[in-house]
């Protein structure tokens, strides 16, 4: 079974500019997660889709961050413009329908902001 | 609302040695426990769950128990590995499958 697929791993871009990550959830899972995790720090829940609904994003920094989940598949979340505390790695995480369920992580991508 | 607490690192250990890390946690409801792992430039991985009180969840020679009464899933391993080098975290899920982190516990194992 294929895992949670995000791209692009690593990105580096100047203070001011935009950037968007992509991420495929593992095939049939309902919910998906975008955390960031600053160095150092524990994973911050971003937004929660449970299908192509917005289950929680109290923690999305809206003037700046914006995600969406067309067709209830796969998921871009936006930064734009970005700040230097923006740099982080970008967890996307998929889990399947149901309460308490395991939540699965891909590989991340890692943003640095110069 | 719920949150982890968990014992902060670093932590370094010599081979073989036994290894500890506390995690508590505060749930309304009746969560499931997690402990997910993060090895040097990935995501994290799960280890190890328990969805009910008593429970145990063990992998990799990596054990722990689900504990009610102190509201506790510490993390156990009776003799650690270089490999096992990286960064644990405790989590919980609700019944709204909403994770909560903590902050995570570095651990070094040296030969």
């Amino acid at each position: 079974e294929a895992g949670v697929a995000q791209s692009p791993r690593y990105k580096i871009i100047e203070k001011r500019q935009s950037v968007a990550f992509w991420c495929n959830p593992i095939s049939g899972h309902a919910t998906l997660y975008w955390y960031q995790q600053i160095l150092g720090q524990g994973p911050k829940l971003l937004i929660q889709f449970q299908n192509n609904g917005v289950v929680d994003d109290s923690q999305l920094p809206k003037d700046r961050f914006s995600a969406e989940r067309l067709k209830g598949v796969d998921s871009t979340l936006k930064i734009q413009p970005a700040k230097l505390e923006d740099s982080a790695v970008y967890l996307c995480a998929s889990s399947p329908q149901g309460a308490r369920n395991t939540i699965y992580f891909g590989e991340g991508s890692w943003l640095t902001v110069v | 609302g719920d949150s982890v607490t968990q014992m902060e690192g670093p932590v370094t250990l010599s081979e073989e040695a036994f290894l500890t890390i506390n995690c508590t946690y505060t749930a309304t409801g009746y969560p499931s426990l997690f402990w997910y792992v993060q090895y040097p430039g990935e995501g994290l991985q799960l280890l190890l769950k328990a969805t009910k009180a008593d429970d145990k969840g063990s992998n990799k020679g990596f054990e722990a128990t689900y504990r009610k009464e102190t509201t506790s899933f510490h993390l156990e391993k009776g003799s650690v590995q270089v490999s096992d080098s990286a960064v644990y975290f405790c989590a919980l899920s609700d019944t709204g499958n909403q994770f909560y982190f903590g902050t995570g516990t570095s651990l070094t194992v040296i030969p």
